[in-house]
């Protein structure tokens, strides 16, 4: 599964936007992006997840650029339950392999 | 629909002493994962179950730490003896499984347990 990179922490302010990066370089052309979030004590939790097209769910928005080396997870309206770390992970869809996580970004909302 | 649930939340344990974790997934789902939690780090995957077979164990220390998934629905993870590193969060995780999915093999997980060895 390909690596990606996180910036480690962001703030943002409560009922902002909250944009958070991923690049991840090496990806290959069968590879997905996932996005799930660690709120405090408890256990990951799924976003979203897309291969090359901008995906939207209730949570939040996907937006991958064209050469597929990097992607942004958008929060439109960022509340304080939306604080946690964020992690980005890039796998191949196909049967029930792990989940790689990296150390993810640690997304403070503040009031 | 009850999600991944975990038992015991917390446990405290003495260096040497046995201890076990228990977890019943989604109904429906046969792929189970156990993934262990260092603080500040992101979980590292222990042990994979498709039904009742451990189809990716390669990470699981096998003199101290085991797991069973009998019937292929719940599953319990044990360490005998438990050392002072050995302190993390134990998660676990299941999926629907195989190629069924595909890309939407969404693994949901539980809140874990807390484990402290003294």
């Amino acid at each position: 599964d390909a690596k990606t990179t996180q910036p480690p922490s962001m703030d943002c302010a409560e009922g902002r936007a909250a944009n958070l990066p991923c690049n991840h370089s090496t990806i290959s052309g069968n590879e997905y992006v996932y996005w799930y979030r660690q709120i405090h004590s408890q256990g990951p939790q799924y976003i979203i997840h897309g291969l090359k097209n901008n995906e939207t769910n209730e949570m939040a928005s996907l937006i991958i650029t064209e050469d597929r080396k990097s992607s942004t997870l958008i929060l439109p309206h960022a509340t304080l339950r939306d604080t946690a770390v964020y992690y980005c992970i890039v796998r191949v869809p196909q049967g029930a392999q792990k989940l790689v996580f990296g150390q993810g970004t640690r997304l403070t909302i503040n009031p | 629909e009850a999600g991944v649930v975990q038992s015991p939340r917390y446990k405290i344990i003495e260096k040497k002493q046995p201890v076990a974790f228990w977890c019943n997934p989604i109904s429906g789902h046969n792929t189970l994962y156990w993934y262990l939690q260092n603080l500040g780090q992101g979980p590292e995957l222990l042990i994979r179950y498709e039904n009742e077979e451990a189809v990716d164990d390669s990470q699981l220390p096998k003199d101290r730490f085991s797991a069973e998934r009998l019937k292929g629905v719940d599953s319990t993870l044990k360490i005998q003896p438990a050392e002072l590193g050995d302190s993390a969060v134990y998660l676990c995780a299941s999926s629907l499984g195989g190629g069924r999915a595909g890309a939407k093999n969404i693994q949901y997980f539980g809140a874990g347990t807390r484990l402290s060895v003294l």
